[in-house]
Formats: structure tokens, sequence, C-alpha cells
């Protein structure tokens, strides 16, 4: 079962940044953050991960409260191609656990 | 990298049938994944091998089965096929020391 909670829909202005929440509750220590994203008829693609820090790649932001019970997906100036379904996880690293999806939040860029 | 390959990318059959999916592993991963996806919803595990071993199941029934092979490729084996397993598959391919999962564009299944 899905260990997250997403608004199941978003919208963000082309060239805005875009704020995608996830609430994580019962994340425990050991437990990562994740985003996945997926455009219509592909497969889900990684976007950032992280534990207890702030992460930022190419790509985006991940920004994780202090009591790690939830954190924030940022897209940072948000195009077209950025319209997608949005997946926030939390996983054990390392041990081949699955990944529990959820049904994300989808976020449309509106021109 | 070529990364993660499925194949055939639609498939029709009828119920009862059997059916074979078909993954080529992003190059140097060494344990892949498969999900299914109904439409509308999230991803669902299915299964995971590492090193042709399975290591972990989800909530899906025997007539669900997999092989890994030496060179990492891997199969999905639906038998008794329903209505309900028309869904996309998707396979994810890692390298089990590192995190994150390289995902195929999946395979369309349609049972009539």
């Amino acid at each position: 079962d899905a260990k997250t909670t997403q608004p199941p829909s978003m919208d963000c202005a082309e060239g805005r940044a875009a704020n995608l929440p996830c609430n994580h509750s019962t994340i425990s220590g050991n437990e990562y953050v994740y985003w996945y994203r997926q455009i219509h008829s592909q497969g889900p693609q990684y976007i950032i991960h992280g534990l207890k820090n702030n992460e930022t790649n190419e790509m985006a932001s991940l920004i994780i409260t202090e009591d790690r019970k939830s954190s924030t997906l940022i897209l940072p100036h948000a195009t077209l191609r950025d319209t997608a379904v949005y997946y926030c996880i939390v996983r054990v690293d390392y041990t081949g656990n699955q990944f529990y999806f959820g049904t994300g939040t989808s976020l449309t860029v509106i021109p | 990298e070529t990364g993660v390959t499925q194949s055939p990318t639609h498939l029709i059959k009828t119920r009862g049938q059997q059916v074979t999916l078909r993954c080529s592993s992003q190059s140097g991963h060494n344990t892949v994944s498969w999900y299914q996806q109904a439409l509308g919803q999230g991803p669902q595990f299915i299964f995971q091998y590492y090193r042709e071993e399975e290591n972990g199941r989800g909530n899906f029934p025997p007539r669900f089965s997999g092989l890994q092979f030496p060179n990492y490729s891997s199969e999905l084996n639906v038998n008794a096929l329903e209505l309900d397993d028309s869904a996309l598959y998707l396979c994810a391919s890692s390298l089990m020391e590192v995190y994150g999962y390289t995902f195929g564009s999946g395979t369309r299944l349609t049972v009539v």
C-alpha cells in the first residue's frame, strides 16, 4: 500500500515554478523519498530522491521538512513537456523493495 | 547506455490464453522488476529478479511468473488470461547496489 498522500491534480503556468506537495507522515527513519514522473504512454522516469537533506539536480529540487513527514518537489521553470503524473514514493533503499506508486499528482502546465 | 526495451509494444489476447512479454535490461543492470499498470492507476509491483532468482513478489497469483536470463534479459509469463489482466506492463531495471530504476515504455496488453 502507498504510504504517501498527494493531491490528485494541479495546474501551473508555463515558466513558473511548480511546487508538488507530498505527505508521508508514517515514514521510517531509513526510508528515502523518491519522485518519479510518467508522461502519457511512457514508463515512469526517475526525477530525484533524498533522505533528510534538501536535494537538487538538473531536473528539480526536493525539499524535505525537518520532521520528514512531508516533502515538496519543485520544478523551477515549468515547461509544457513537464505535463505528467508525478509520483511521490517512500522506500527503504538497497533492499530490493518494491516501489509503491499510489495514484500520483497529475500536473498540467498551461501555456 | 541503451535503456530498457520491451516487446511487443501492443498485444491482444483472448481470455484463457497464455502470454509472454519480454524485456531487455539496461546494460550492466542485474536487477529487473515487473509492474502492472491499469488505466488511471499507478504501477503495481508484480515481482523482482536479482541474478536470475526471484527476490520479491507483490500480491499477484502464481499464474504470473517470470524468468531472468544470464544476460539479464527477462520474461513475464501470464497463464489463463483474464479480462482484468488488460493493462500496461512495465519492466524496470537497476543495479542492485544503486538507487533508481530505469523503466521501459511498456507493453499494452488487451484481453478480450
